[in-house]
């Protein structure tokens, strides 16, 4: 079945540092969804790609869809300690005709004031 | 917007009993799906239902979990009898529509199995 693979799996960084997140699935994907966890919470969609080689901006988070459609990655400028949480990227399988979302195991970022 | 509203936050019961998991999904949403949380695994997609049908219950991990919708704001995740290895985060999220959209999250009830 599809794998959507995630790395680093952890990352420290001391704030004003940026931070990068990357996400590779084993099979071509129709698009991907970022999500963001904050400890002890639930995940919150941040952003959905569909086309390839798309690039969205959300002030300074930074997506981006590969050219082959089966990677992504999200980019923090000058991480800020409300950034702190697990960034999930998510997979939607355009083999099924409901869009059925694999999560990758998520980065859990750290920020250091 | 009341958001996705899940009950009990916590839970803690012993191996062999019963335990129940309720959702109420947005309204408006027709997608529902329930996933488990844990470190090992990660969020794993349980069971889905599209207008209340469940669609895709390929991963439920076995018969002694069960899922239903019996109406469009409400639904259901029973394990029975617990065991300790189900001890997890299980999330319930809704969407609009049937296409690729952005799920939204409940606040999760942790479960513990004793």
């Amino acid at each position: 079945g599809q794998q959507v693979m995630q790395i680093p799996q952890y990352q420290h960084v001391q704030e004003g540092e940026d931070f990068t997140t990357y996400c590779n699935s084993s099979t071509t994907l129709s698009n991907i969804q970022w999500y963001k966890q904050r400890p002890g919470g639930h995940p919150v969609f941040l952003i959905q790609l569909v086309k390839s080689g798309e690039v969205k901006k959300q002030k300074r988070l930074t997506f981006q869809f590969g050219e082959a459609k089966k990677n992504s990655s999200l980019h923090i400028t000058a991480t800020q300690t409300t950034d702190v949480g697990t960034y999930f990227c998510a997979g939607v399988d355009g083999g099924t005709s409901y869009g059925k979302l694999t999560f990758g195991q998520g980065t859990i970022l750290t920020v250091h004031p | 917007d009341a958001g996705v509203i899940q009950s009990p936050r916590h839970e803690v019961t012993e191996m062999g009993q019963e335990v129940t998991l309720r959702c109420k999904p947005i309204s408006g949403h027709n997608s529902l799906f329930w996933y488990r949380q844990t470190m090992m695994r990660g969020l794993e997609l349980l069971i889905y239902f599209n207008n209340n049908v469940p669609i895709d219950d390929s991963g439920m991990p076995e018969d002694r979990f069960s899922a239903k919708m019996p109406n469009a704001s409400f639904s259901t995740l029973k394990i029975q009898p617990s065991e300790p290895r189900d001890s997890a985060v299980y999330f319930c999220a809704s969407r609009k529509g049937q296409g690729a959209r952005g799920y939204t999250f409940g606040s999760g009830t942790r479960l513990t199995v004793v």
